[in-house]
């Protein structure tokens, strides 16, 4: 059974960083295209970003409104997917889900999610 | 503003057949499959539909996708009250370099 638990929200003010965590089980995490998607209170799901798998290039790919300042990465070894959060802003909080990502004929989807983590940028 | 275009809200009787559509473009649903996703009161979304019009195992038949051309739709017939739900779809986006786009989501109520 796929599980992923994400793990790091919290409160920060605007500004700081945050780190979240994503524990992944019952999938060959390395060979999994992961992402990140967000889902402000109250509102619809935006995808943050996605990071392939290390044999499909390892690369990161992330949404414009947090370009240059999130950056996803994997530890292989723990079946651990990060997101580094920097220079959080108020609009950035939202709960934060992890998705391993499945192909079919036109790309890589969100398939299976996580319990999400709240994260809330707050002065 | 969402890049994929969804009415913010549905419903319908129990037993009924309700649709929810779902509006992109060329770059997106024209050119790309559409998933749904079924989010609960609560909880974190669920894979619904993939691939235009496919069911993960566990999803009951009484949920059907389908695209043509630019739009997609969800259809679930004989409704029930455990539908209710927010539902989204989402397509890969060829013009932002194969980001996934969603759509604002629809809030099915159950009457």
């Amino acid at each position: 059974e796929v599980q992923l638990v994400e793990s790091g929200g919290g409160l920060v003010k605007p500004g700081g960083s945050l780190r979240l965590s994503c524990a992944a089980s019952g999938f060959t995490f390395s060979n999994a295209w992961m992402s990140w998607v967000r889902q402000a209170p109250g509102k619809g799901l935006e995808w943050v970003g996605r990071i392939k798998s290390k044999t499909d290039g390892g690369t990161t790919d992330y949404a414009a409104p947090v370009k240059g300042r999130f950056t996803i990465s994997r530890d292989d070894s723990k079946n651990t997917l990060y997101l580094q959060m920097n220079s959080l802003k108020t609009e950035d909080t939202a709960v934060y889900y992890c998705t391993t990502d499945l192909p079919d004929s036109s790309g890589y989807y969100p398939s299976y999610w996580g319990q999400g983590t709240l994260v809330t940028v707050s002065s | 503003q969402s890049v994929l275009t969804q009415p913010p809200s549905a419903s319908g009787t129990p037993g009924q057949r309700v649709t929810i559509s779902c509006s992109g473009s060329s770059s997106n649903i024209g050119s790309n499959t559409v998933n749904w996703y079924q989010q609960l009161p609560g909880t974190a979304p669920k894979l619904l539909i993939y691939s235009n019009n496919q069911r993960p195992s566990g999803v009951p038949d009484r949920f059907s996708g389908s695209k043509s051309g630019t739009s997609a739709s969800l259809a679930i017939s004989g409704l029930q009250s455990e539908d209710e739900a927010d539902y989204y779809c989402a397509a890969w986006d060829d013009s932002l370099n194969g980001h996934v786009v969603f759509g604002g989501g629809t809030k099915l109520t159950v009457l």
